[in-house]
């Protein structure tokens, strides 16, 4: 079993919807949690950079961090079809800059 | 934004051949790393480094060797090539836990 688990879609929305992305992982010692997204033949690009348990927001985006459950996710309100992309979950267990375990990743398609 | 940079961003080269894949950054971050990504998959952390003159494997075995000479270079090299190498190569380098990628270099090797 994977240590981090997402689902890799593809997701198919259209313009305007509200996109939930998820990610479940194993390891209770995470306590780190990005989200990044990347273009097709680009590099990740990290969109949030959450600690712990909680809510996190920026702009559009909303990244939702439940620890009991170890599970994260990723909101996406009035989706446009520039956020069609692959987008990958990350978590470490400390915030040294050591190594990220990387999700799957899971893409998403939002259509005009 | 995060300067990091990385060439070729494409290459084909034959089997056999010694390769070296550039990754640099302008940020002065002490900490870089290569991750190797097959389409549609995770990526997996093949080196890394926390400063000049230390370098470590990652998670994925892998047949390349890097080199941190400058804290602003990180270096990738295949010393004979294979079609088993074919795939993305990301770098990265990283401030606090928050790493920033370069745009990859996608080489297929015939």
């Amino acid at each position: 079993q994977k240590e981090v688990e997402q689902d890799p879609g593809p997701l198919s929305v259209p313009e305007g919807a509200i996109v939930s992305l998820n990610c479940t992982y194993s390891n209770s010692a995470f306590q780190y949690f990005m989200w990044y997204r990347q273009y097709s033949r680009k590099g990740p690009e990290l969109l949030m950079y959450t600690y712990s348990s909680g809510n996190k927001e920026d702009g559009r985006f909303t990244a939702q961090v439940d620890k009991s459950s170890k599970y994260i996710s990723l909101f996406i309100r009035d989706s446009q079809p520039s956020d069609s992309a692959t987008y990958l979950c990350a978590m470490s267990d400390n915030n040294a800059g050591n190594m990220l375990t990387f999700g799957g990743g899971t893409r998403l398609m939002v259509k005009p | 934004e995060a300067d990091i940079y990385q060439t070729p961003r494409y290459l084909v080269i034959g089997t056999g051949k010694k390769i070296t894949l550039e990754c640099s950054q302008t940020m002065g971050h002490d900490k870089m790393y290569w991750y190797q990504q097959d389409p549609g998959m995770e990526l997996h952390l093949i080196h890394y480094s926390y400063g000049v003159n230390s370098t470590e494997k990652g998670d994925l075995s892998s047949e390349s060797t890097v080199s941190r000479i400058r804290t602003e270079h990180f270096p990738l090299t295949l010393e004979s090539a294979r079609p088993s190498h074919t795939s993305q190569y990301l770098c990265a380098s990283s401030v606090g836990g928050e790493q920033y990628f370069g745009p990859g270099t996608r080489l297929t090797v015939t």
